[in-house]
């Protein structure tokens, strides 16, 4: 089983740039999460879906938009980036909010 | 609210030492769920433990253990003969039943442990 997979590992954008940042799950679990972590910080929920066809905001969703258009995919899509949203964008997904997290590997985006 | 507090934002100790490292929680839920979360150096995020409201139990696992602790809303999590290969980033979080957040862990800022030899 894959699990939870990002893609791509590694971006570097320029400025006023876009980028989908992909996400896609094998576990068929409804609850999926974007978070970014900032350097030497914590973990910001960007946005979150609790199944297909439902997206809601979390605690920083300015700058980006999320589509859950099928249970295994959720993808997070950044319009006009900026210098602020640099950093590391975790995918993660639950079966339900009281369960274990699994985590994608991460992908570490810098906007120059 | 809900919130949690790691008040630890970096922990050095010397290998071999035992650590403890803090979690306070804050709920108005009676059904919750709190969890510890480890980030090693590579960056991956992987689950360590859950525990639910109603069972207050210690737990321990080899090296290590977690004190849960209802009167005073604490969940720590001790690393006994700490080890360089513990030397990560750790993180608490909760989840709620019922409360307002009851779709989104509520996360801690962490704690950076470091594990010299």
């Amino acid at each position: 089983n894959a699990g939870v997979t990002q893609t791509p590992k590694f971006r570097i954008l320029k400025i006023g740039q876009s980028m989908t940042l992909q996400c896609a799950q094998d576990m068929n679990h409804n609850y999926m999460y974007w978070y970014r972590q900032d350097p030497g910080m914590g973990l910001k929920l960007i946005y979150y879906s609790v199944g297909a066809g439902i997206t809601d905001k979390g605690e920083v969703p300015n700058g980006y938009n999320v589509s859950r258009s099928t249970t295994e995919d959720f993808p997070l899509r950044l319009e006009l980036a900026a210098p602020s949203q640099t950093s590391v964008y975790f995918c993660a997904t639950q079966t339900a909010v009281r369960t274990e997290a699994f985590f994608g590997q991460g992908t570490r985006l810098t906007v120059v | 609210a809900q919130k949690v507090t790691q008040a630890q934002t970096e922990i050095s100790v010397v290998e071999k030492e035992d650590v403890t490292l803090d979690c306070v929680y804050e709920t108005r839920d009676t059904t919750y769920y709190l969890f510890w979360y480890k980030q090693p150096p590579s960056g991956e995020l992987v689950f360590l433990i859950r525990r639910n409201s109603f069972d207050e139990q210690n737990e321990i696992s080899g090296r290590y253990s977690w004190n849960f602790q209802k009167s005073t809303s604490s969940f720590n999590f001790t690393i006994t003969a700490s080890q360089v290969v513990d030397s990560a980033v750790y993180f608490c979080a909760l989840s709620e039943a019922r409360g307002d957040s009851n779709y989104q862990l509520i996360w801690g800022a962490g704690t950076k442990l470091i594990i010299k030899p």
